[in-house]
């Protein structure tokens, strides 16, 4: 059976500081791995994309890695800001065939 | 929202009675998907459709049906409302591998 887990649950920081969040999965088939950003009420929104053979991918302040060997990835938030408060979900899969995790909800506080 | 509409934004019905959720798309993807998401769970695929007339089922199809009649809509049908369908609906549209989803439909079934 598919399983993704994600930790922590949830995380509260200070505005500027960086954060990692973590995603550990067992997903067949896997051929690449989605970090999406939810917002309160709103539909997710991707961050990244990586394919198996790829290890870090970046989008602004947001790090993405991936381990294919181990089954982890990491997103790693620099600087972080007021508006980085949302829920952050990792998607393995293969195409059209993900597996979403619970997600990680970040509080960012001033 | 990448050019994704979903209606209703909120819907209340009573158990045993027939909904349908909408799901317009003015991108011209080809692969549309019913996802919903409840408390405690990641998002789950219901139905996915990759092409007029073309669907199949997801990890939770039971008591769900779909149609996708044009390219740019995709209908999500509940035969019979049960109270453990209430939850939040968001539909997504893909040409690659990006999945963009809509703003959401939260239904409740009383």
């Amino acid at each position: 059976k598919n399983q993704v887990e994600q930790s922590p649950q949830s995380l509260i920081i200070l505005e500027g500081k960086n954060c990692t969040l973590q995603c550990n999965y067992t997903v067949s088939p896997f051929s690449n791995l989605r970090w999406y950003k939810q917002d309160t009420g709103r539909g997710p929104v991707s961050l990244t994309i990586m394919t198996f053979s790829e290890n870090t991918k970046s989008n602004g302040r947001y790090t993405a890695t991936l381990d294919a060997d181990t089954k982890q990835s990491s997103l790693h938030i620099t600087a972080s800001q007021l508006s980085d408060s949302a829920s952050y979900i990792c998607a393995p899969g293969s195409n059209y065939k993900l597996t979403f995790g619970k997600g990680t909800l970040l509080t960012v506080n001033p | 929202d990448a050019g994704i509409t979903q209606s209703p934004r909120h819907k209340v019905t009573e158990t045993g009675t027939p909904v349908t959720l909408r799901c317009h798309q003015t991108e011209n993807h080809r692969y549309m998907y019913w996802y919903r998401q409840d408390p405690g769970h990641g998002l789950r695929l219901i139905h996915y459709s990759y092409g007029v007339k073309d669907t199949d089922k997801g990890e939770v199809s039971d008591g769900y049906s779909v149609s996708r009649s044009k390219t740019e809509d995709f209908l999500l049908t509940l035969e019979s409302a049960t109270s453990s369908q209430t939850s939040v609906y968001f539909c997504a549209i893909s040409e690659t591998d990006e999945q963009y989803f809509g703003p959401g439909t939260r239904l409740t079934v009383t």
